[in-house]
């Protein structure tokens, strides 16, 4: 199976100021398709998992500009602009690319 | 509105069976593959299963083949998985999800299924 890690783990961040969260693959995710099927979803406290980012930096609809996301091959990045109140919660990434899918150990981004 | 809506969740003993399903409104099924992911409270997700828009393509992880199946009834517009032989480890809130583009788009609100004796 792909293992897919995030650093760090937990990640305080001041109002305003911008946040970064690192993904890595144990493999390519490129497909056969010429795609990379990254993609990366927040988790609000007592809610259910909302998609961010699909195939490394295409934002779903809704998703603030202040949320973007890049790398290639093994590497990937979720990057926040400026963090507000309201992104307070878990971050996961998640490969699609490969079966079974595999997620991340989850980032928790929390307000300084 | 698009929303998927679990049920079918509950206390069960262990190697008890239960069946959730996952009801969607708002969209068809038809063509979207479907996805089951767990999530234990206060743990990270952990994806279970998938059924391609057909039923044709089913994959499962390892951790509940054999025991768990993923089915659709597009008439319906539901998924389903049928958990069999049922341990104290698949405690978790169960997530049904659409597919777009390889990744989950639509979430439903989940529903919490608790294997005790």
């Amino acid at each position: 199976d792909v293992v897919m890690t995030q650093s760090p783990l937990s990640l305080p961040v001041t109002l305003g100021q911008p946040a970064s969260i690192s993904c890595r693959s144990s493999q390519s995710l490129v497909h056969s398709d010429g795609n990379i099927y990254l993609n990366w979803f927040q988790q609000r406290p007592g809610q259910s998992p909302r998609r961010l980012i699909y195939k490394v930096s295409n934002r779903d609809s809704g998703v603030p500009d202040r949320f973007s996301g890049s790398g290639s091959g093994t590497d990937f990045t979720l990057e926040i602009s400026r963090v507000e109140a309201e992104d307070v919660g878990a971050y996961y990434c998640m490969q699609g690319t490969h079966w079974p899918n595999t997620f991340g150990q989850g980032t928790k981004l929390e307000i300084k | 509105e698009v929303e998927l809506v679990e049920s079918g969740g509950g206390l069960v003993q262990p190697g008890g069976s239960l069946r959730l399903s996952c009801a969607a409104s708002g969209f068809s099924l038809i063509g979207y593959w479907m996805h089951w992911v767990r999530q234990v409270p206060g743990k990270g997700l952990v994806w279970v299963s998938y059924i391609n828009g057909d039923g044709s393509s089913i994959i499962y992880a390892e951790s509940v083949k054999g025991r768990f199946t993923i089915s659709r009834d597009n008439a319906e517009n539901t998924v389903y998985l049928q958990m069999n032989t049922l341990r104290a480890e698949d405690t978790a809130v169960y997530f049904c999800a659409r597919d777009k583009f390889r990744g989950m788009d639509v979430w439903g609100r989940g529903t919490t299924v608790t294997v005790s004796s």
